[in-house]
């Protein structure tokens, strides 16, 4: 069974620019949360998806943004891009974690604003 | 709001026993989980507790106290390979999701 994969692995951006990031989930896995990892933060939650709709949301301003498709795979969008933004983003899949399922977690896409 | 508070780093020797604590508070709380990362990777599941008392796995063990909210995560025999950041997350009821601790850096020395 493949596990949860990210694309890309690693990106450079510079400040001001936008930026997509792509979760595919565990075949059968319907729910996707993504985090935003940096040293010392630990792991920060950006938000879930349930079925193509966004079922929570953590506290991160609104020029992160994300979306689910119909099979389940993930996008996360970031605008305007700030140094602040440079970080490891991970990618989560569950059966549901609301029901204890445990998160399968990508590698992650590290991302670095010049 | 919530907190979950453990140590940031723990050193200690190949074999020996480590307990890395972790403390919570939350509304709702419905279980705690374990998670190690190694450096440059993934973050993997190790354990969940729903339940007061222990749960083992091989050389891992985690413990909950709901009452004091309160556990730790057990690493016996330790090895080399168990050099990581070990992290709890908490679980709370509803549609809500995981929160995780800032994460426990476990250095296993010779």
């Amino acid at each position: 069974k493949a596990g949860v994969t990210q694309t890309p692995r690693y990106l450079i951006k510079t400040r001001g620019q936008q930026v997509t990031l792509s979760c595919s989930p565990i075949s059968g896995h319907r729910s996707v949360s993504w985090y935003q990892q940096t040293p010392g933060q630990g792991l920060q939650f950006l938000f879930e998806y349930f079925s193509e709709t966004q079922r929570n949301k953590g506290n991160f301003p609104g020029r992160f943004s994300g979306r689910q498709f119909s099979n389940s795979r993930s996008e996360m969008n970031v605008s305007t891009l700030e140094l602040g933004d440079s970080a490891l983003y991970l990618c989560a899949s569950s059966l549901d974690p609301v029901d204890n399922q445990p998160q399968h977690f990508g590698d992650g896409t590290r991302l670095s604003i010049l | 709001g919530q907190s979950l508070e453990q140590p940031s780093e723990v050193t200690a020797v190949e074999g020996a026993i480590v307990q890395i604590n972790c403390t919570y508070q939350t509304s709702g709380f419905y279980g705690l989980s374990w998670y190690q990362q190694h450096d440059g990777g993934a973050p993997t599941f190790l354990s969940y507790n729903g339940l007061d008392g222990l749960e083992e796995t091989g050389r891992f063990s985690s413990f909950l106290s709901r009452s004091d909210s309160y556990g730790y995560l057990l690493l016996q025999e330790l090895q080399m390979k168990d050099s990581a950041s070990y992290f709890c997350a908490v679980l709370n009821s509803g549609n809500t999701p995981l929160v995780f601790g800032k994460g426990t850096r476990l250095s296993v020395i010779a």
